[in-house]
């Protein structure tokens, strides 16, 4: 199975501290994700990467930005982190070499910014 | 982007089979339907796919109506385990835009 891991459980940042958030995974995949989840929004999409150093915006990059140096590892950058930042980060990977291939997700990161 | 549409939430007994229905009537002819469940604490994880036939795998099963408007997720026999947030989102065949609402929210009762 392929495994997404993502580098923190928990975060608790201050107003205006740049944060990392890491997203690793094992299955050579093309395509990552990253998500935000809020309470009765679902999964809205930030940021994805079809291949290295290729990034493309979602619905709401605002805020962020990402890097994409290796093929295995999609970093989500929050340059000052603010309050409305605070949310349950969810990062994803697909495989394009097969058409309409399911999504896979690491088990996330709830970031509280104070 | 095609949306779909799925009660707030359902109430199973344990051991019973559930139907989790999923309203998607402006689905186009290169959109799949995917099924994904969000158990606490951790990220959603893969049920389901089709296009226009009926789906097994052993997790679930996915019914599909015959004009693609609407599909059922169907858990043959709940369990505890089960209960969880499932969201139906549509993906065009060429992308990978996958949108998700805010899904069903399953509880299972013992």
């Amino acid at each position: 199975d392929v495994k997404v891991t993502q580098s923190s459980r928990y975060l608790v940042k201050r107003t205006g501290e740049k944060v990392f958030l890491e997203c690793v995974q094992d299955m050579d995949h093309e395509n990552m994700f990253w998500y935000r989840q809020d309470p009765g929004l679902g999964l809205r999409l930030i940021y994805f990467s079809y291949d290295v150093k290729m990034k493309e915006k979602g619905d709401i990059p605002e805020g962020y930005s990402v890097s994409r140096e290796k093929k295995e590892r999609f970093s989500l950058i929050l340059e000052s982190a603010s309050t409305n930042q605070t949310s349950m980060y969810l990062c994803a990977t697909t495989d394009s070499r097969s058409t309409n291939e399911k999504l896979f997700f690491g088990s996330g990161t709830q970031l509280s910014v104070l | 982007d095609a949306k779909t549409t799925q009660p707030n939430s359902m109430e199973s007994n344990e051991e019973e089979p559930v139907h989790l229905p999923c309203n998607h009537s402006t689905i186009s002819g290169t959109d799949y339907i995917h099924w994904y469940r969000q158990l606490p604490s951790q990220g959603p994880e893969y049920v389901i796919h089709g296009l226009t036939s009926n789906v097994n795998n052993r997790m679930a099963s996915l019914a599909i109506a015959e004009d693609r408007k609407s599909s059922t997720l169907i858990l043959h026999r709940a369990t505890l385990r089960d209960a969880a947030v499932y969201y139906c989102i549509l993906s065009p065949d060429y992308g990978q835009n996958f949108v998700f609402g805010p899904g069903t929210r399953l509880s299972v009762l013992p």
